[in-house]
Order: C-alpha cells, then sequence, then structure tokens
C-alpha cells in the first residue's frame, strides 16, 4: 500500500460544529504533516508528526487541534471554525523525519473543507 | 528563511511540445534537495522528479527533466512531449531543515 488516505473528501460545517478529518497511511512512514491550501496558492505547514509526537505547530489556531493516535493515523479536529478557514487541507507522509533534508512527501488527495 | 520563487504564474503548451518551468531559490544551506511536485486538478500532489543540491548531473525522470545551476540557485523543469495529462499546478520546492514551497505555475495542454 503506497497510498495517504483522507477521508472525507469534501466536508461542509458550520461555524458552532465540530468535526474531525481524518489521514491514514500504511507505508511505515514515521513523519505525518498537516497542509492547508487556498486556491491556486502553495500548502501551508500546520503541523508536524514526528515518531507520534508533535514536532512542528506552525503557530495553529487552537480551533485547530491535531491528534496522532498511533503510527498509520493523524486526526485534525475542528471547532469553531471561520469562513476563512474554508480551505483544502492536505495530509502528508514522509519515511524520514522530518529534519531529514533529503525527506520525501507523500500527499493524499485532500480534504475540501466549506465553513458557512 | 529560504524563498522560492516561481516567476511564472502561468504557462501553456502545444500538445507533443517542449515547456519549461522556471524556479529560483535563495538560500545559506549547503545540504539540500529540490522537488517539483504535480498538483492536477484530482488535488492530490504528486512528486515529479528531485534533485539532491551535491550532485551535480541533472535528474531525469522520462519525459521530466531539471536543469539544475546551484551557483545561479536555479532549478526549471523541462517537460518534452507534452500530454494532456501533464496539464496541472506545478509547484518548486526546496528542502533543507523545512519544506518551502514556491507560488506555483499553471500549466495548460492545448490539443
Amino acid at each position: 500500500d503506497t497510498e495517504v488516505t483522507q477521508t472525507p473528501k469534501h466536508l461542509v460545517m458550520g461555524m458552532t460544529n465540530k468535526k474531525s478529518l481524518k489521514c491514514e497511511q500504511h507505508m511505515g512512514h514515521r513523519a505525518m504533516y498537516w497542509y492547508k491550501q487556498k486556491a491556486k496558492k502553495p500548502p501551508e505547514l500546520m503541523f508536524v508528526y514526528s515518531y507520534e509526537k508533535l514536532s512542528i505547530n506552525e503557530s495553529v489556531p487552537s480551533r485547530f487541534s491535531p491528534e496522532c493516535p498511533n503510527s498509520s493515523l493523524l486526526n485534525l479536529h475542528l471547532h469553531a471554525l471561520q469562513p476563512e478557514d474554508s480551505a483544502l487541507y492536505l495530509c502528508a507522509s514522509s519515511p524520514l523525519p522530518p529534519t531529514a533534508f533529503n525527506e520525501k512527501l507523500f500527499f493524499g488527495s485532500g480534504t475540501q473543507l466549506s465553513v458557512l | 528563511a529560504q524563498t522560492v520563487t516561481q516567476s511564472q504564474p502561468e504557462m501553456s503548451v502545444q500538445e507533443a511540445e517542449t515547456v519549461t518551468l522556471s524556479c529560483t531559490y535563495d538560500t545559506s544551506e549547503s545540504d539540500y534537495y529540490l522537488f517539483w511536485y504535480k498538483q492536477p486538478p484530482s488535488r492530490q500532489m504528486i512528486l515529479v522528479i528531485r534533485q539532491e543540491a551535491y550532485k551535480q548531473q541533472n535528474a531525469t525522470e522520462n519525459r521530466f527533466s531539471v536543469n539544475f545551476q546551484k551557483a545561479a540557485k536555479s532549478f526549471s523543469l523541462k517537460i518534452s512531449d507534452s500530454q494532456l495529462g501533464d496539464a496541472a499546478m506545478y509547484f518548486c520546492a526546496y528542502k533543507g531543515n523545512q519544506f518551502y514551497f514556491g507560488t506555483g505555475t499553471s500549466l495548460t495542454v492545448i490539443p
């Protein structure tokens, strides 16, 4: 299995809702990432987990809460989001730690989130 | 911080022709990797090609090749025999201590 699987593919939520995004990989990768991407813009790093520990948090608002229950699974819990949080949320994984300069990212297809 | 610049927001190419996408970067690090990622309408970011900075030989993957000029900090992507499936957003990326993405080039392939 060489895929990073993200669910759901699309999500519409109100500003008072609580929802979660899920990301799964079975390639044995020990680093997992959340990126946010606005239309026609590059991905922006949100969080990095290395060996199931949060290693990077790019000053993301607390309404986004990441969780890494095990080495294959990464969640992003959403609560009280704003309309400007509408974006494509991409998950990625890497066989190497984030500090390795030859690290290669494998991306999922993303969750398109709309906040009403 | 490192910066990655893609000066061509949009490019177009006739099917079967060759196109070159430009990328420049700024860094003070001595060891790093450079990548080209493709993002088609399906939204998945797909690795096209990567180049190790300490290798002088330009990387090649089938119809995709790079022109890596380390002194000039330039890393362009050449797509030969362009196909309709090459239409996508292309992001240049730098990896030293962190990943940095360029702003992207939208490539249209004209039948």
